[in-house]
């Protein structure tokens, strides 16, 4: 069965600092992969998806990255982070079929708490 | 861009009561997907919708596609203690990412 896995849970950082947060997916191969950013009390906001190695795609404008090494490694960066980068941070994957790639409903993993002081 | 309302924003209700929440879309949908969220926790797959009219039960939970193509329900029968959470919508149309509402934070009084 497939499983994802984020890390760390958490995560405390001061203004200014990098981050790498880290998601890997076990038992597919090839999936769609997400980073959403959720704040307290609302909605999940799509931040990047990848539809294979090397490609992103960004969705929204900000001060972060991200990259994918591997096939099923996703990994979100920052070289300098903001006050406002704080949240609730979720990677996702889905599978993809041979004519309809995003018709796969998505697979979240538990989510990196990350607090910016 | 794509918008999506979900509605209630929350709700409180007492156990066994059902609980109905819905969310409609600005633009036609080929899929909806309905997903719940427990404190500190991702998101989890409730039901997958991919057929406007489709009817799709998932124990006590019941979500329909609805006929315009444009709105989604969800349907909680008898609720429990347990079903305590935050209930995402999510959609989407072509090939284009899943767009997810606000949710519904909904609260079971024992």
């Amino acid at each position: 069965s497939q499983t994802i896995h984020q890390w760390p849970a958490t995560l405390v950082q001061p203004v200014g600092s990098p981050l790498s947060l880290e998601c890997t997916v076990e038992g597919t191969s090839n999936p769609n992969l997400y980073w959403y950013r959720q704040a307290a009390g609302r909605g999940l906001q799509l931040l990047f998806y990848s539809v294979g190695i090397g490609q992103i795609s960004s969705e929204v404008p900000q001060n972060l990255s991200a990259s994918r090494p591997q096939d099923r490694q996703f990994i979100l960066s920052s070289k300098k982070l903001l006050l406002s980068d704080s949240g609730f941070y979720l990677c996702a994957w889905s599978g993809k079929l041979q004519v309809k790639a995003w018709s796969q409903p998505q697979h979240f993993g538990d989510g990196t708490r990350l607090s910016i002081l | 861009g794509q918008q999506l309302n979900q509605s209630p924003q929350s709700m409180f209700i007492q156990e066994g009561e059902d609980v109905s929440m819905n969310c409609t879309s600005s633009s036609i949908f080929n899929t909806w997907l309905w997903y719940k969220q427990d404190p500190g926790e991702g998101p989890v797959l409730l039901i997958a919708l991919y057929k406007a009219g489709e009817l799709t039960s998932n124990g006590r939970l019941t979500a329909q596609f609805g006929i315009t193509r444009k709105d989604s329900f969800l349907n909680i029968s008898a609720s429990i203690p347990s079903d305590v959470g935050i209930y995402f919508c999510a959609g989407r149309s072509g090939n284009t990412p899943l767009v997810f509402g606000k949710g519904t934070r909904l609260s079971v009084i024992a």
